[in-house]
């Protein structure tokens, strides 16, 4: 068990552009979150998967974002046309159950929009 | 909705204890939950609570009040590395995690 990772860990990237990441959680784990978090606050909620299934979206996330989870494993977060106040740190965890369905956390992906 | 507070910064010196309190308004309750988080990194999981009462994990001890909508988050004999954002968060009835700002906790000599 590897534990959840991210790629890229970096990535800045021009206004405008579009961005995506991806998200490999820990083997078998069915539910998925990703979250947004900047400076100084605590992780916001984005949206969550349970094993394929994307179940609940937050206001949060306008319609440049999307996510998927095509066969239930790694998931990717898709930011169109991006601006200045995405910049954040975006986080993936994952949770299988287990005592208190802990989520577990990967290590993020900064983005830096120019 | 959902209002989890906690404060900003604490200073304490190594060795010593310290105790981060947690208050929250949440429409449901199914756990609540403390996080580690050092400058850059992923938050790391500390502690679950969902019963009243104290949960003691080595140097770390968690404690919850239900009724009260209260918790604190306990650090005893610290550690220089124990510098870190201290997050609570609580699961609602919808599995959502709904975290507080952190607490920064500065260790020093």
């Amino acid at each position: 068990d590897t534990g959840v990772s991210q790629n890229p860990r970096h990535k800045i990237t021009k206004r405008g552009q579009n961005v995506t990441f991806r998200c490999d959680p820990i083997s078998e784990h069915n539910r998925l979150y990703w979250y947004r978090q900047t400076l100084g606050q605590g992780p916001e909620f984005l949206t969550y998967f349970q094993n394929e299934a994307q179940l609940e979206k937050s206001r949060l996330l306008s319609d440049r974002f999307s996510a998927e989870r095509p066969k239930g494993s790694f998931s990717t977060l898709e930011i169109q046309r991006t601006e200045q106040g995405d910049s954040a740190m975006y986080l993936c965890a994952s949770t299988g159950g287990g005592r208190g369905d802990t989520q577990y956390f990967g290590p993020g992906t900064r983005l830096t929009v120019l | 909705g959902q209002n989890i507070d906690q404060p900003t910064e604490m200073t304490a010196t190594e060795g010593a204890i310290v105790q981060i309190n947690c208050t929250y308004q949440t429409s449901g309750f199914n756990g609540l939950f403390w996080y580690q988080q050092h400058a850059g990194e992923a938050p790391t999981f500390l502690s679950y609570n969902v019963l009243d009462g104290l949960e003691e994990k080595g140097r770390f001890s968690s404690f919850l009040s239900r009724s009260k909508g209260y918790s604190y988050l306990l650090l005893k004999e610290l550690q220089m590395k124990d510098s870190a954002s201290y997050l609570c968060a609580v699961r609602g009835d919808d599995y959502k995690l709904s975290f507080g700002a952190g607490t920064t906790v500065t260790v020093r000599a």
